[in-house]
């Protein structure tokens, strides 16, 4: 079955400064990998996304993303950090078809000091 | 930019009552979903929903739960006797037909059962 892991429950950085993600997927073939943003009392907001072709993805907000499929790895990065991207950030893997659901990872809590 | 609405934004049940929460998906899109968020755990899905009838569902989706699409545009989730382990938020979520299209959410529904 598939699984998503996100190894920090909760990161902490300092405005301005660089960010990365972590994320681990377990999936039988290539996945469909997304991140997705949820501030506080909000929605689910697609970052991005990774289907096929180049590996490193661009997303909304000044975020990119790498798959390394060597490393069954998908980790979120944004250069320089803003007092606003303060929120919980979620990894995702699927879908193959139409309706297969998506299989989230636990999240990672992200708090920016100044 | 079109978006999936979720309505009430939160609901305050009695333990034992029903409740139905409703979703707008977005207007072209054909595959639905319901997902959940227990408080500081990650989300999870529950069923998804395509031409008139449930795709798949999670083990979470038991007999308590029901969907409908009574309408063209909304999507319903329905908990018949509502347990407090019940009280989560409650995210629905549409994609577009192609396998590659990732799915939209709305909002949530914060269900806080008494």
């Amino acid at each position: 079955a598939q699984s998503v892991t996100q190894p920090d429950i909760h990161i902490t950085v300092s405005e301005g400064a660089s960010l990365e993600l972590r994320c681990n997927y377990s999936y039988g073939a290539t996945p469909y990998l997304f991140w997705y943003v949820q501030s506080p009392g909000q929605g689910l907001q697609l970052l991005l996304k990774y289907f096929s072709g180049d590996t490193l993805v661009q997303g909304i907000k000044g975020f990119e993303a790498e798959f390394k499929r060597s490393q069954s790895s998908f980790n979120l990065r944004k250069p320089s950090v803003h007092w606003s991207d303060a929120a919980e950030y979620f990894c995702a893997v699927g879908p193959l078809s139409g309706n297969t659901p998506l299989v989230f990872g636990k999240g990672t809590r992200l708090s920016v000091i100044a | 930019e079109p978006e999936v609405t979720q309505t009430p934004s939160h609901q305050v049940t009695q333990m034992g009552q029903e409740v139905i929460l409703r979703c707008v998906p977005i207007s072209n899109h054909l595959y639905f979903y319901w997902y959940r968020q227990i408080l500081g755990q990650k989300v999870e899905f529950l069923v998804s929903f395509y031409n008139n009838e449930i795709s798949e569902k999670s083990e979470i989706f038991d007999d308590q739960f029901s969907v409908e699409r009574p309408d063209g545009s909304n999507f319903t989730l329905k908990i018949r006797s509502t347990k407090l382990e019940d009280s989560a938020m409650y995210f629905c979520a549409s994609s577009e037909e192609a396998s590659n299209q990732p799915q939209h959410f709305g909002d949530g529904t914060r269900l806080s059962i008494l």
